[in-house]
C-alpha cells in the first residue's frame, strides 16, 4: 500500500544546532516533493520544491535532498533558532494529487 | 496578495445540522482543493476543482459532503447532516497547477466541532 512517514512525531533540539527531518515514501513514484511549515491555528506555508532529477536545493538555513532509490527526502535546518518551532509537513504529487505525511513536531530550546 | 481566505474560522454545531464552509481561491489560481486535517488522519484531501469543474472527488468521505465552484472566486463545502465525527480542521489550498511543480497556497482553515 502507499505511505508516506517522517521519521519521528516530535523533534527537541537546542538553538544553533542542525535540525534533520526524514520524509520516507511507499509505492509513489513522485516527480517532485515539497515541503511546508505549519504553526498553531494557521495553514501549511510552502517552503522548499525539489525535482526527481535535483538531489539537493537551497534556502537560506534550509536545505533539502531527495534520494528516489531510497525513496526518501530529508530536511535541514541549520543554526536552528526557537521561531523555527513549529510542525514540518513533506508532501507529494502523486498523480494529480497532493499526499501529504503526518508532519514532525520540531521544537527549538533556547 | 490577500491569499486564501476561509469563513468562518469556527464553526460549532449540532449533530444533524447543515453546515457551510467557504473559500476564496488566489485570484488567478485554477485548482483548489479542500483538505481536511485530524490528528488521526492528517491532511486528507476531499475534492480539488480545476477552472471550476470538480476533477477528483474520490476523497469526499460519504455522500453528505459535497462541494461547488460556481466561479473562480468562490468554493463551498457543505456537511448535510453533521455527525460529531466531522469534528476537524478544514482547509481551502489554491495553486496554479495540480502537479507538484507549484506549491498549494493555505488557507487559515475552518475548526468544525460538531457536538
Amino acid at each position: 500500500s502507499q505511505k508516506i512517514e517522517q521519521n519521528s512525531e516530535a523533534l527537541n533540539i537546542q538553538e544553533g544546532k542542525t535540525a534533520t527531518l526524514t520524509c520516507n515514501y511507499t509505492n509513489y513514484s513522485p516527480a517532485y516533493l515539497q515541503w511546508y511549515r505549519q504553526d498553531p491555528g494557521r495553514g501549511p506555508v510552502f517552503l522548499l520544491l525539489i525535482r526527481e532529477n535535483e538531489k539537493e536545493k537551497r534556502k537560506e538555513r534550509l536545505k533539502v535532498t531527495f534520494d528516489t532509490t531510497l525513496k526518501q527526502s530529508l530536511f535541514h535546518i541549520t543554526a536552528s533558532q526557537p521561531a523555527d518551532s513549529a510542525t514540518y509537513l513533506c508532501a507529494l504529487a502523486a498523480g494529480q494529487n497532493f499526499v501529504f505525511g503526518p508532519g514532525t513536531r520540531l521544537s527549538v530550546l533556547p | 496578495d490577500a491569499g486564501v481566505i476561509q469563513s468562518p474560522r469556527h464553526e460549532v454545531t449540532e449533530m444533524g445540522q447543515e453546515v457551510t464552509l467557504r473559500c476564496k481561491p488566489i485570484s488567478g489560481h485554477d485548482y483548489l482543493f479542500w483538505y481536511r486535517q485530524t490528528m488521526m488522519r492528517g491532511l486528507e484531501l476531499l475534492i480539488y476543482f480545476n477552472n471550476n469543474v470538480p476533477i477528483d472527488d474520490s476523497g469526499m468521505p460519504e455522500d453528505r459532503f459535497s462541494a461547488k465552484m460556481p466561479n473562480a472566486s468562490f468554493s463551498t463545502l457543505k456537511i448535510q447532516p453533521s455527525e460529531p465525527r466531522d469534528s476537524a480542521v478544514y482547509f481551502c489550498a489554491s495553486s496554479s497547477a495540480s502537479t507538484g511543480n507549484s506549491p498549494l497556497h493555505f488557507g487559515n482553515g475552518t475548526r468544525l466541532t460538531v457536538t
